[in-house]
């Protein structure tokens, strides 16, 4: 089946260290995002990319980097200067007038 | 700046009572503005669309949206909520390649 494949469902890291969420989609869509969400505030964007090898900043990138070598990976590192890391991190593909999440990622920084 | 605003961020409801949950939208152009529902835990499960044309639209689970273009606004109904429905609302907006949210609108549903 199609679709948007996150992992790991959980990740638990230590304080200073970065860490990458990986994004895998098999829809051949060109454009992928990625989305933080907190309780009380929502989606907010980090970052998204309408093409290989290229990419924009969303509302909130500081403190977070992306790669897209290739159409179905989107991976997202967390680095240490991100404040506060922990959150629930969900990412999209965008397709025609739809968007395709993942199941998520739920990140906690000890 | 183009946003989505969900005003209300709790609502209580009893089982069997309607449902609306408000949107409200600041685009330039009519956007593409979409529903979701996030349930604890999960990822988010889309309940409805709209792009253009009829201005009620229909979803799953019983819900409809109606588009108001004098009132920037793409308001969620449901007639007789279930105890199923308790869950985080999130309207969305997007143009292009874009998609920004609202905050969400919490439901809980009372017997």
């Amino acid at each position: 089946d199609g679709g948007i494949t996150q992992s790991p469902k959980y990740l638990f890291r230590k304080e200073g260290q970065n860490v990458t969420l990986s994004c895998e989609q098999n829809l051949n869509h060109d454009a992928m995002y990625w989305y933080r969400q907190d309780p009380g505030q929502g989606l907010r964007l980090i970052y998204y990319s309408q093409i290989v090898n290229d990419f924009q900043k969303g509302d909130i990138a500081e403190g977070y980097s992306v790669s897209r070598e290739k159409k179905e990976s989107f991976p997202l590192t967390v680095t240490s200067a991100q404040k506060n890391p922990t959150a629930f991190y969900l990412c999209a593909s965008w397709w025609g007038t739809e968007a395709f999440f993942g199941q998520g990622t739920r990140l906690t920084v000890v | 700046a183009q946003s989505v605003t969900q005003p209300d961020i709790h609502i209580t409801v009893s089982e069997g009572a309607s449902l609306e949950l408000r949107c409200n939208y600041s685009y330039g152009a009519t956007p593409y503005l979409f529903w979701y529902v996030q349930s604890p835990g999960q990822g988010l499960q889309l309940l409805l669309k709209y792009f253009s044309g009829d201005t009620l639209v229909q979803g799953i689970k019983g819900f409809e949206a109606e588009f108001k273009r004098s009132q920037s606004s793409f308001n969620l109904r449901k007639p007789s909520v279930h105890w199923s429905d308790a869950a985080e609302y999130f309207c969305a907006g997007g143009d292009d390649y874009k998609l920004s949210f609202g905050a969400g609108t919490t439901v809980t549903v009372r017997a």
